[in-house]
């Protein structure tokens, strides 16, 4: 399978916790996006790399929220000390470096905070 | 800052009629604009995108899309439903003040086609 993955596809966690999401995204592309999404809502932005450089930020992303691209392939985001607000699926994308090229989504990883 | 509206939360079409799920944003300057489908438990899949050049764009499963500058739309249209239509629909757009960077997407909008 050549599409974006992300593991794992479902995790429930306590109040509390860490945890921490891992995205591959298309082995070419050097964009990585990534977004979460709540129920009745569309994607909303979190962050974004270019290669290993993370070039954007979202406000929704507070210092509990952290994401790396180690070596501009494989991501990570972590969530330290998680609240129940969030709980929400989280998507990866990556594209290629051009504008006007469309993003591939990975099939999301749902978290639960309990 | 960019915004997508898609002032719809649901749309319902019998099979075998045609299908309008609609689409406005607020950029500055030129957008791009997509449409993404997504089925239950699914991520996004990508369907059509306007860059630049004839306003009618067409995509995939039938799909196409008009793009209106003058009324800052992006309606996405098919001439004939099908049952498996039936899912979650979002517009988003990438703009120059982010470097044509971010996509930033609607709410969605659910299309339902019944038999």
């Amino acid at each position: 399978d050549t599409g974006v993955s992300q593991n794992p596809r479902h995790k429930i966690t306590k109040r509390g916790q860490n945890v921490t999401f891992r995205c591959d995204p298309i082995s070419e592309h050097n964009r990585l996006y990534w977004y979460r999404q709540t129920l009745g809502q569309g994607p909303e932005f979190l962050t974004y790399f270019q290669n290993e450089a993370q070039l954007e930020k979202s406000r929704l992303l507070s210092d509990r929220f952290s994401a790396e691209r180690p070596k501009g392939s494989f991501s990570t985001l972590e969530i330290q000390r998680t609240e129940q607000g969030d709980s929400a699926m989280y998507l990866c994308a990556s594209s290629s470096r051009a504008a006007n090229t469309e993003a591939f989504f990975g099939q999301g990883t749902r978290l639960t905070v309990v | 800052a960019q915004s997508v509206a898609q002032p719809e939360d649901q749309v319902n079409v019998a099979e075998g009629n045609p299908l309008t799920v609609k689409c406005t944003y607020s950029v500055s300057g030129n957008p791009y604009l997509f449409w993404y489908v997504q089925y239950p438990n699914r991520g996004l899949q990508f369907l059509l995108k306007y860059i630049t050049g004839d306003n009618l764009v067409k995509g995939s499963y039938g799909f196409e899309a008009e793009f209106n500058k003058s009324q800052t739309s992006f309606h996405l249209k098919k001439p004939s439903a099908l049952v498996s239509d039936s899912a979650l629909y979002f517009c988003a757009v990438r703009a120059p003040n982010s470097g044509y960077s971010t996509l930033t997407f609607g709410k969605g909008t659910m299309l339902l086609v019944s038999p």
